[in-house]
Protein backbone atom coordinates (compact mmCIF):
# COMPACT_ATOMS: atom_id res chain seq x y z
CA UNK A 1 0.00 0.00 0.00
CA UNK A 2 1.62 3.51 -0.86
CA UNK A 3 3.00 5.44 1.69
CA UNK A 4 4.32 8.59 2.58
CA UNK A 5 7.92 9.24 2.53
CA UNK A 6 9.15 10.72 6.05
CA UNK A 7 12.24 12.18 6.91
CA UNK A 8 14.29 11.68 9.16
CA UNK A 9 13.55 8.35 10.36
CA UNK A 10 14.90 9.44 13.85
CA UNK A 11 17.07 11.94 15.30
CA UNK A 12 18.56 13.00 18.69
CA UNK A 13 18.83 16.30 19.49
CA UNK A 14 19.75 18.69 22.52
CA UNK A 15 17.52 19.75 24.28
CA UNK A 16 16.86 23.78 23.23
CA UNK A 17 17.58 22.82 19.80
CA UNK A 18 15.15 23.36 16.84
CA UNK A 19 13.80 19.93 15.25
CA UNK A 20 12.91 19.75 11.30
CA UNK A 21 11.49 17.02 9.71
CA UNK A 22 9.81 16.34 6.50
CA UNK A 23 7.11 14.17 4.27
CA UNK A 24 6.66 13.92 0.64
CA UNK A 25 4.64 12.04 -1.57
CA UNK A 26 4.58 10.30 -4.99
CA UNK A 27 0.36 12.25 -4.80
CA UNK A 28 -1.16 15.72 -4.65
CA UNK A 29 -3.29 15.78 -1.42
CA UNK A 30 -6.23 18.47 -0.10
CA UNK A 31 -5.12 18.26 3.57
CA UNK A 32 -2.35 17.69 5.44
CA UNK A 33 -2.07 16.96 9.02
CA UNK A 34 0.57 15.94 11.41
CA UNK A 35 0.41 13.58 14.74
CA UNK A 36 2.74 13.08 17.57
CA UNK A 37 2.46 9.51 19.67
CA UNK A 38 3.77 8.32 22.73
CA UNK A 39 4.25 5.23 23.78
CA UNK A 40 0.90 3.15 24.54
CA UNK A 41 -0.98 5.41 23.13
CA UNK A 42 -2.52 6.58 20.25
CA UNK A 43 -1.75 9.57 17.58
CA UNK A 44 -2.50 12.80 18.78
CA UNK A 45 -3.56 15.70 16.28
CA UNK A 46 -0.95 18.41 16.30
CA UNK A 47 -2.04 20.33 13.32
CA UNK A 48 -3.88 20.37 10.41
CA UNK A 49 -3.42 21.89 6.79
CA UNK A 50 -6.08 22.89 4.14
CA UNK A 51 -4.29 25.05 1.79
CA UNK A 52 -1.13 25.03 -0.05
CA UNK A 53 1.87 27.27 1.08
CA UNK A 54 -0.14 27.64 4.46
CA UNK A 55 1.69 27.97 7.45
CA UNK A 56 0.29 26.95 10.75
CA UNK A 57 1.40 27.26 14.30
CA UNK A 58 0.48 25.72 17.13
CA UNK A 59 2.71 26.24 20.58
CA UNK A 60 6.16 25.88 19.11
CA UNK A 61 4.90 23.74 16.07
CA UNK A 62 4.76 25.24 13.13
CA UNK A 63 3.89 23.26 9.79
CA UNK A 64 3.78 24.08 6.29
CA UNK A 65 1.76 23.21 3.54
CA UNK A 66 4.02 22.21 0.52
CA UNK A 67 3.03 24.38 -2.61
CA UNK A 68 3.45 21.15 -4.55
CA UNK A 69 0.33 19.55 -2.15
CA UNK A 70 3.32 16.74 -2.61
CA UNK A 71 4.98 17.54 0.73
CA UNK A 72 4.92 19.11 4.02
CA UNK A 73 7.52 19.96 6.58
CA UNK A 74 7.17 20.40 10.48
CA UNK A 75 9.23 22.32 12.69
CA UNK A 76 9.83 21.88 16.58
CA UNK A 77 11.54 25.13 18.42
CA UNK A 78 13.23 25.03 21.65
CA UNK A 79 12.86 21.45 21.77
CA UNK A 80 12.16 19.76 25.16
CA UNK A 81 12.68 16.40 26.76
CA UNK A 82 8.84 15.80 26.40
CA UNK A 83 8.80 16.16 23.10
CA UNK A 84 10.09 13.22 22.75
CA UNK A 85 7.87 10.80 20.95
CA UNK A 86 7.10 9.25 17.02
CA UNK A 87 5.75 11.94 14.80
CA UNK A 88 3.46 11.39 11.66
CA UNK A 89 2.18 12.70 9.17
CA UNK A 90 -0.41 12.12 6.68
CA UNK A 91 -2.41 12.98 3.91
CA UNK A 92 -6.05 13.18 3.29
CA UNK A 93 -7.73 11.58 -0.02
CA UNK A 94 -10.77 13.30 -0.61
CA UNK A 95 -12.41 12.27 -3.79
CA UNK A 96 -15.29 10.27 -3.43
CA UNK A 97 -14.58 9.30 0.07
CA UNK A 98 -12.24 10.13 2.93
CA UNK A 99 -9.06 7.97 3.61
CA UNK A 100 -5.71 8.70 5.01
CA UNK A 101 -2.28 8.14 4.03
CA UNK A 102 0.52 7.92 6.57
CA UNK A 103 4.39 8.66 6.88
CA UNK A 104 6.48 5.86 8.85
CA UNK A 105 7.19 8.03 11.36
CA UNK A 106 10.08 10.39 12.95
CA UNK A 107 11.29 8.80 15.95
CA UNK A 108 12.42 11.76 17.77
CA UNK A 109 14.52 11.71 21.01
CA UNK A 110 15.56 14.95 23.21
CA UNK A 111 19.26 14.73 25.53
CA UNK A 112 18.69 17.22 28.66
CA UNK B 1 -10.25 13.26 22.60
CA UNK B 2 -13.17 13.00 20.10
CA UNK B 3 -14.89 10.91 22.29
CA UNK B 4 -13.13 7.64 20.84
CA UNK B 5 -12.71 4.26 23.34
CA UNK B 6 -11.93 1.10 22.57
CA UNK B 7 -12.36 -2.25 23.97
CA UNK B 8 -10.77 -4.44 25.28
CA UNK B 9 -7.05 -2.25 25.87
CA UNK B 10 -5.11 -5.37 25.98
CA UNK B 11 -6.48 -8.88 24.41
CA UNK B 12 -4.29 -11.95 24.47
CA UNK B 13 -5.75 -15.38 22.46
CA UNK B 14 -4.31 -18.04 20.46
CA UNK B 15 -4.31 -19.25 16.83
CA UNK B 16 -7.85 -20.30 15.33
CA UNK B 17 -9.90 -18.65 17.84
CA UNK B 18 -12.25 -15.41 16.90
CA UNK B 19 -11.46 -12.18 18.12
CA UNK B 20 -13.92 -8.95 18.32
CA UNK B 21 -12.70 -5.41 18.77
CA UNK B 22 -15.18 -2.73 19.75
CA UNK B 23 -14.47 0.85 19.18
CA UNK B 24 -17.06 3.20 20.36
CA UNK B 25 -17.26 7.20 19.56
CA UNK B 26 -20.11 9.61 21.26
CA UNK B 27 -20.26 12.60 19.02
CA UNK B 28 -22.28 11.20 15.92
CA UNK B 29 -19.35 11.16 13.47
CA UNK B 30 -20.52 9.14 10.06
CA UNK B 31 -16.95 8.07 9.15
CA UNK B 32 -14.73 5.22 11.33
CA UNK B 33 -11.75 3.57 10.79
CA UNK B 34 -9.75 0.39 11.70
CA UNK B 35 -6.21 0.83 11.38
CA UNK B 36 -3.12 -1.88 12.43
CA UNK B 37 0.03 -0.55 13.53
CA UNK B 38 3.40 -2.49 13.34
CA UNK B 39 7.14 -1.61 13.55
CA UNK B 40 8.56 -0.75 10.04
CA UNK B 41 4.86 -0.67 8.47
CA UNK B 42 3.45 2.44 10.25
CA UNK B 43 -0.88 2.78 10.43
CA UNK B 44 -2.38 0.64 7.80
CA UNK B 45 -5.84 0.90 6.84
CA UNK B 46 -8.25 -2.50 7.54
CA UNK B 47 -11.34 -1.33 7.15
CA UNK B 48 -13.28 1.72 7.21
CA UNK B 49 -17.13 2.72 7.57
CA UNK B 50 -18.87 5.75 6.24
CA UNK B 51 -22.51 5.21 7.33
CA UNK B 52 -24.00 2.46 9.46
CA UNK B 53 -23.82 -1.20 7.58
CA UNK B 54 -21.86 1.00 4.73
CA UNK B 55 -18.10 -0.36 5.15
CA UNK B 56 -15.36 -0.62 2.29
CA UNK B 57 -12.04 -2.38 2.86
CA UNK B 58 -8.60 -1.00 3.62
CA UNK B 59 -5.53 -2.19 1.89
CA UNK B 60 -4.97 -4.92 5.14
CA UNK B 61 -8.29 -6.38 5.29
CA UNK B 62 -7.51 -10.23 4.69
CA UNK B 63 -8.73 -12.15 7.64
CA UNK B 64 -10.75 -9.32 8.98
CA UNK B 65 -14.67 -8.12 9.00
CA UNK B 66 -16.31 -5.49 10.05
CA UNK B 67 -19.87 -4.66 11.63
CA UNK B 68 -21.48 -0.89 11.89
CA UNK B 69 -25.01 -1.89 13.25
CA UNK B 70 -25.37 1.85 14.63
CA UNK B 71 -23.76 4.88 14.35
CA UNK B 72 -21.30 4.69 17.64
CA UNK B 73 -20.03 1.52 17.60
CA UNK B 74 -17.76 -0.15 14.84
CA UNK B 75 -16.49 -3.79 15.41
CA UNK B 76 -13.44 -5.48 13.92
CA UNK B 77 -13.61 -8.94 13.94
CA UNK B 78 -10.86 -11.54 13.48
CA UNK B 79 -12.21 -14.44 12.28
CA UNK B 80 -9.62 -17.03 13.33
CA UNK B 81 -6.92 -15.59 14.30
CA UNK B 82 -3.24 -15.64 12.65
CA UNK B 83 -0.12 -15.09 15.08
CA UNK B 84 0.45 -12.04 11.70
CA UNK B 85 -2.60 -10.46 13.40
CA UNK B 86 -0.29 -9.82 16.70
CA UNK B 87 -0.28 -6.05 16.00
CA UNK B 88 -1.70 -3.02 17.85
CA UNK B 89 -5.38 -1.82 16.46
CA UNK B 90 -6.15 2.16 16.37
CA UNK B 91 -9.87 3.12 15.69
CA UNK B 92 -10.25 6.55 14.08
CA UNK B 93 -13.20 8.86 13.49
CA UNK B 94 -12.71 11.99 10.65
CA UNK B 95 -14.12 14.75 12.38
CA UNK B 96 -15.83 17.86 11.55
CA UNK B 97 -17.47 17.64 7.84
CA UNK B 98 -15.45 19.79 5.62
CA UNK B 99 -11.85 19.89 7.68
CA UNK B 100 -10.87 16.74 7.32
CA UNK B 101 -8.91 15.98 11.03
CA UNK B 102 -9.06 12.35 11.99
CA UNK B 103 -8.57 11.45 15.51
CA UNK B 104 -7.86 7.89 16.88
CA UNK B 105 -8.79 5.48 20.12
CA UNK B 106 -6.73 4.49 22.52
CA UNK B 107 -5.72 1.38 20.56
CA UNK B 108 -5.65 -2.47 21.54
CA UNK B 109 -2.81 -4.49 22.07
CA UNK B 110 -3.92 -7.81 20.59
CA UNK B 111 -1.54 -10.92 20.90
CA UNK B 112 -2.28 -13.77 19.35
CA UNK B 113 -0.03 -17.48 20.88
Amino acid sequence: GQQLNQSPQSMFIQEGEDVSMNCTSSSIFNTWLWYKQDPGEGPVLLIALYKAGELTSNGRLTAQFGITRKDSFLNISASIPSDVGIYFCAGAVTSGTYKYIFGTGTRLKVLA
Amino acid sequence: DAGITQSPRHKVTETGTPVTLRCHQTENHRYMYWYRQDPGHGLRLIHYSYGVKDTDKGEVSDGYSVSRSKTEDFLLTLESATSSQTSVYFCAIRGTPGRNEQFFGPGTRLTVL
